[in-house]
């Protein structure tokens, strides 16, 4: 089985602070995935990457970066974070198109 | 128009009974379609990708209308653990890693 693991599964920081969620995957997947999860809304695409240091924006990319210098891990960094950016995000890894696998989740909240 | 849309529910439904979703899709060029299930504060988790013939899996029942542009599900002899929120997906013109998901329905077996 695909083991993705989100570094935490409750967050809790301030406004402005810099957040680092982190996420791994032990399967070799080329493709990574930063999704967040707000009620009544679908899954939206933050960030994604194929490859080692190559990343492309998603849907909603404003106020988040990402980092992919190993295969197996994908980050995604909040600059500096805002109480809009409380959700559940979500960790994704696929090795192909039959579907993804994803991390547990963190539910990060911004105070 | 959302690219993907699903009624919210909640479904309530007898342990026993068959239920059926509908999920429909905008655009005619989507050629991957799934459904994952969600259970409350989990990460969502691949049920069962759709095909053009419509398939089954034990109790579940997949199809897909290009025609009319949904996907279906069917849950036979349902169980007390069917309870969940269940993701509709469909990817993304010119893209098989970028998925389009929908906003989910609630479904609640009742004893």
């Amino acid at each position: 089985d695909v083991k993705v693991t989100q570094s935490s599964r409750y967050l809790v920081k301030r406004t402005g602070e810099k957040v680092f969620l982190e996420c791994v995957q032990d399967m070799d997947h080329e493709n990574m995935f930063w999704y967040r999860q707000d009620p009544g809304l679908g899954l939206r695409l933050i960030y994604f990457s194929y490859d080692v240091k190559m990343k492309e924006k998603g849907d909603i990319p404003e106020g988040y970066s990402v980092s992919r210098e190993k295969k197996e891990r994908f980050s995604l960094i909040l600059e500096s974070a805002s109480t809009n950016q409380t959700s559940m995000y979500l960790c994704a890894s696929s090795g192909g198109a039959t579907g993804f696998d994803f991390g547990s989740g963190t539910q990060l909240s911004v105070l | 128009r959302k690219e993907v849309e699903q009624d919210p529910g909640p479904f309530n439904v007898p342990e026993g009974a068959t239920v059926a979703f509908n999920c429909t899709y905008s655009n005619s060029a989507s050629q991957s379609f799934f459904w994952y299930r969600q259970d409350c504060r989990k990460e969502p988790k691949l049920l069962m990708s759709v095909y053009s013939s419509g398939n089954e899996d034990g109790r579940f029942t997949a199809q897909l209308n290009r025609a009319s542009q949904y996907i279906s599900l069917l849950i036979r002899d349902s169980k007390l653990s069917d309870s969940a929120t269940y993701l509709c997906v469909v990817n993304r013109q010119g893209s098989n890693y970028q998925l389009i998901w929908g906003a989910g329905t609630k479904l609640i077996i009742k004893p």
